[in-house]
């Protein structure tokens, strides 16, 4: 069975830091891009960042740009998001999600996972 | 970036009944491949975002052939022939021909 599990998530003040991770299952992971995408409390979705299936290429939104890094260990099928800098407004359910080819653009999120919450307040 | 719309942004419907959701972007999702980069997701209450259709048209494995898509360049329709009671939650569109990729603010269709 295809499957994400993404875990990580927490309380952290503003400033702080925190590393999420998505343990991947079911597929060959290094074949397919990944994004993560994030959703606030009672509000819609918002795409975060994305990485080829190499991991050669990474991209971001505006919004976490400098402050957030995404990076893959294919030997570990296992995504993850360094959260740096964390603001109010990073408060959020975090979601990985696989792309239905290798490349970050250009395809539909196919499989996502069940989401960690990401709480930035002191 | 591009941005999506949709409307309604709410929809109340009988069992039984269609239901029928408008998405325009801000620019086309026409690329050079002749592909169109547009894609319906539905988020059921309190469960992650589900592929329900890409490239316009295309249903994702195992979605109902009650839910098609159409349109082309920057409008695009989600129709459901018959809502069923499973097809409650909130349905986003989302354009994938550049990055940032961006949702509309998304519909959210209840049963009467």
């Amino acid at each position: 069975e295809v499957q994400l599990l993404e875990s990580g998530g927490g309380l952290v003040q503003p400033g702080g830091s925190l590393r999420l991770s998505c343990a991947a299952s079911g597929f060959t992971f290094s074949s397919y891009a990944m994004s993560w995408v994030r959703q606030a409390p009672g509000k819609g979705l918002e795409w975060v960042s994305a990485i080829s299936g190499s991991g050669g290429s990474t991209y971001y939104a505006d919004s976490v740009k400098g402050r957030f890094t995404i990076s893959r260990d294919n030997s570990k099928n296992t995504l993850y998001l360094e959260m740096n800098s964390l603001r109010a407004e990073d408060t959020a359910v975090y979601y990985c999600a696989k792309a239905q080819g290798p490349y970050a653009v250009r395809y539909a999120f196919d499989i996502w996972g069940q989401g960690t919450m990401v709480t930035v307040s002191s | 970036d591009i941005v999506m719309t949709q409307t309604p942004l709410s929809l109340s419907v009988t069992p039984g009944q269609p239901a029928s959701i408008s998405c325009k972007s801000s620019q086309s999702l026409l690329y050079s491949d002749g592909k169109t980069y547009l894609y319906w997701y539905l988020q059921k209450p309190g469960q992650s975002p589900q592929l329900l259709i890409y490239e316009v048209s295309s249903r994702f494995s195992g979605v109902p052939d009650r839910f098609s898509g159409s349109g082309s360049g920057t409008d695009f329709t989600l129709k459901i022939s018959r809502v069923e009671a499973e097809d409650v939650g909130v349905y986003y569109c989302m354009q994938g021909i550049h990055l940032p990729s961006t949702f509309g603010p998304g519909t959210k269709v209840d049963i009467k």
